[in-house]
């Protein structure tokens, strides 16, 4: 079945530093969305990329969705405190299947 | 505030307790999820929602029972559950049943069954 794998599992860095997070799956998606969960917090929708090759930023975070429409990224520029949390894609399979799939998520902590 | 409201936030049962988690939207909605989330597991969808008719079971076991008495609220009721069912319950809802729509989440009820 559709499953999609996200890495790292966990990222600490220095507040400053750059973080990315890499989502793959094995087949194509229709479009890929990006969500974000805060410590005992709820997921919260951030993005949707839906055309190959799609590039989308917002203030420091920059989304992108393969040439493939495989995979996807999001890297977050000097990261902050405020930017603590769990980063999830979700690749929608669309189609038929009508599934949006979620991945593992990544932890990241940001050390003041 | 997301707009979708979750009640209660935590929750302790015993394995032979009856209880129900409530969630309620305010965004005019015509879809709603139940998803489960485990440690270390990517969020599992349950049941989905769409216009108060259910349109899918993942699989879940008979001892989570959902009802949707209109577009706006949505119940899950649970009975006999075991300590492997403690988790975050997670409502979500959004504008129709579609992969590609984006879901607005409830705060969750965190649950121990013990």
């Amino acid at each position: 079945g559709q499953q999609v794998m996200q890495i790292p599992q966990y990222q600490h860095v220095q507040e400053g530093e750059d973080f990315t997070t890499y989502c793959n799956s094995s087949t194509t998606l229709s479009n890929i969305q990006w969500y974000k969960q805060r410590p005992g917090g709820h997921p919260v929708f951030l993005i949707q990329l839906v055309k190959s090759g799609e590039v989308k930023k917002q203030k420091r975070l920059t989304f992108q969705f393969g040439e493939a429409k495989k995979n996807s990224s999001l890297h977050i520029t000097a990261t902050q405190t405020t930017d603590v949390g769990t980063y999830f894609c979700a690749g929608d399979y669309g189609g038929a299947t009508n599934k949006l799939i979620f991945g593992t998520g990544t932890l990241l902590a940001v050390q003041p | 505030e997301t707009g979708v409201t979750q009640t209660p936030r935590h929750l302790v049962m015993g394995m032979t307790n009856k209880k129900s988690l409530k969630c309620e939207q305010h965004l005019g909605h015509n879809a709603m999820y139940w998803y489960k989330q485990s440690a270390k597991k990517p969020l599992e969808l349950m049941f989905v929602y769409n216009f108060k008719e259910q349109t899918e079971n993942n699989s879940v076991p008979s001892r989570f029972s959902p009802e949707c008495p209109n577009s706006s609220h949505l119940f899950l009721h649970l009975h006999t559950l075991q300590p492997e069912d403690s988790a975050l319950y997670l409502c979500a809802s959004s504008q129709v049943r579609a992969s590609n729509e984006k879901l607005f989440f409830g705060s969750g009820t965190q649950l121990s069954v013990l």
